[in-house]
């Protein structure tokens, strides 16, 4: 029953470094999102994912690109990482739904600093 | 279009009832209730659809106010284990795929 898993768990980067966050779902889900959580700002949606193949931007896209190749991953990349990033990454999954009526399910979130 | 949630904060003795709303400037199709404890993932509860229908929890109540555009989370009988920050996501006509995240709700359950 492993859910929604996220890797790694903790990343301390440099300004200027880039890296990758994976995301992988053993639920078979079509949905799959990024959020990112920042003290006081709640959930904000950076890049989404209806299917294998398809990504859309969220609220707050800039810097970060995403790609999902399988169904089952769903990745998060940082080109060129900024102190602004700094912040905990969460990633979440659910079945395809109209009007969102399936519960999203959530990793244990990444946790990330960039210096 | 983030919907407003309010109070901010509650402070609960165990045992005691609370009410968590969520209001949107928009017409909703569905709200998503979830509860996130320090340092963890925000974990589901329930959903409220258009027309009524609700999944979720046993033990915790929600409305959904079609015509107010605003719904509510009933904590009756808290328990210690209630404590934590309460977040609502909704979604709207024509933006149905993702959710929009209200601030969240303090939580506090004390003995």
């Amino acid at each position: 029953n492993a859910g929604v898993t996220q890797t790694p768990k903790f990343r301390v980067l440099k300004t200027g470094q880039s890296m990758t966050l994976l995301c992988a779902q053993d639920m078979n889900h079509e949905y799959m999102y990024w959020y990112r959580q920042d003290p006081g700002m709640g959930l904000r949606l950076i890049h989404y994912s209806v299917g294998e193949g398809t990504t859309a931007k969220g609220e707050v896209p800039d810097g970060y690109n995403v790609s999902r190749l399988k169904k089952q991953n769903f990745l998060l990349g940082l080109e060129s990482a900024a102190p602004s990033q700094t912040s905990v990454y969460f990633c979440a999954s659910s079945y395809a739904a109209s009007y969102s009526n399936q519960p999203q399910h959530f990793g244990d979130g990444t946790r990330l600093s960039i210096l | 279009q983030q919907p407003v949630q309010s109070p901010q904060a509650v402070i609960l003795r165990e045992g005691e009832d609370a009410v968590i709303n969520c209001s949107s400037s928009k017409a909703l199709y569905s709200v998503h209730w979830y509860r996130q404890k320090h340092g963890e993932a925000p974990v589901f509860l329930m959903i409220l659809l258009k027309g009524g229908e609700q999944k979720g929890h046993e033990k915790i109540s929600a409305s959904f106010n079609e015509k107010k555009q605003q719904s509510s989370l009933y904590l009756t009988a808290s328990q210690l284990s209630y404590s934590g920050t309460y977040f609502c996501g909704t979604a709207y006509a024509g933006n149905n795929r993702k959710l929009i995240w209200g601030l969240g709700t303090s939580l506090a359950v004390n003995p």
